[in-house]
């Protein structure tokens, strides 16, 4: 079974400090990562994908095979990053996305 | 954003009662899917479509009925809604094709559903 976990539930930091969201996930086939961000209660947008290897915002993430992780990091947290932040896996078929539980993210001025 | 809209996007209803949520989308993607998110477990799936009147269950289906007459609606019901189905329903689409196909699923905006 595919499973997502996200161990931080909540991540205070101050703004100008560098911000690292953990993710680690379990599945046997190759994954599909992906970490989506949600403003207050407005809808899940797409932040990364791993196989873009891009950074959005100032975000980025890498894939770690080995230690089965996609750390989501940002070097200087500014105040408009708060949000909730979900990390999602999945294996290419019909049945979607596994989403963590997220981690609320606030950024302290 | 993707053309997808959920409706209603805020119902109060009283246990006991029928309830249906409508996910509509103009993008014509194949696959469509009903999450729940509560505070502590996140995104769960209820259930998801891979086409017309093809539908599956997700992790949480018990409660739930889905249904798919056309490509561009994926309707949501409770037949008997109980205060554990209180939530926050999401729709998402998914496009599944191409080689562009990367697995992204584009959510719609919500809807807040309270059981009394």
């Amino acid at each position: 079974a595919q499973r997502v976990t996200q161990p931080e539930k909540l991540l205070s930091v101050f703004k100008g400090a560098p911000v690292e969201l953990k993710c680690n996930y379990s599945y046997s086939g190759s994954p599909e990562l992906f970490w989506y961000v949600q403003y207050s209660r407005q809808r899940l947008q797409l932040l990364l994908r791993h196989i873009s290897r891009e950074s959005i915002k100032g975000f980025t993430a890498d894939l770690n095979k080995g230690e089965t992780s996609f750390h989501l990091k940002k070097p200087f947290a500014q105040e408009e990053d708060s949000a909730m932040y979900y990390c999602a896996l999945g294996g290419g078929g019909a049945d979607g996305l596994t989403f963590g539980k997220g981690t609320h993210l606030i950024i302290q001025p | 954003d993707a053309g997808i809209t959920q409706s209603p996007r805020h119902k109060v209803t009283e246990t006991g009662t029928p309830v249906t949520l409508r996910c509509h989308q103009t993008e014509n993607h194949r696959y469509m899917y009903w999450y729940r998110q509560d505070p502590g477990h996140g995104l769960r799936l209820i259930h998801y479509s891979y086409g017309v009147k093809d539908t599956d269950k997700g992790e949480v289906s018990d409660g739930y009925s889905v249904s798919r007459s056309k490509t561009e609606d994926f309707l949501l019901t409770l037949e008997s809604a109980t205060s554990s189905q209180t939530s926050v329903y999401f729709c998402a689409i998914r496009d599944g094709a191409g080689i562009s196909n990367t697995g992204e699923l584009f959510f719609g905006e919500g809807s807040r559903l309270t059981v009394l």
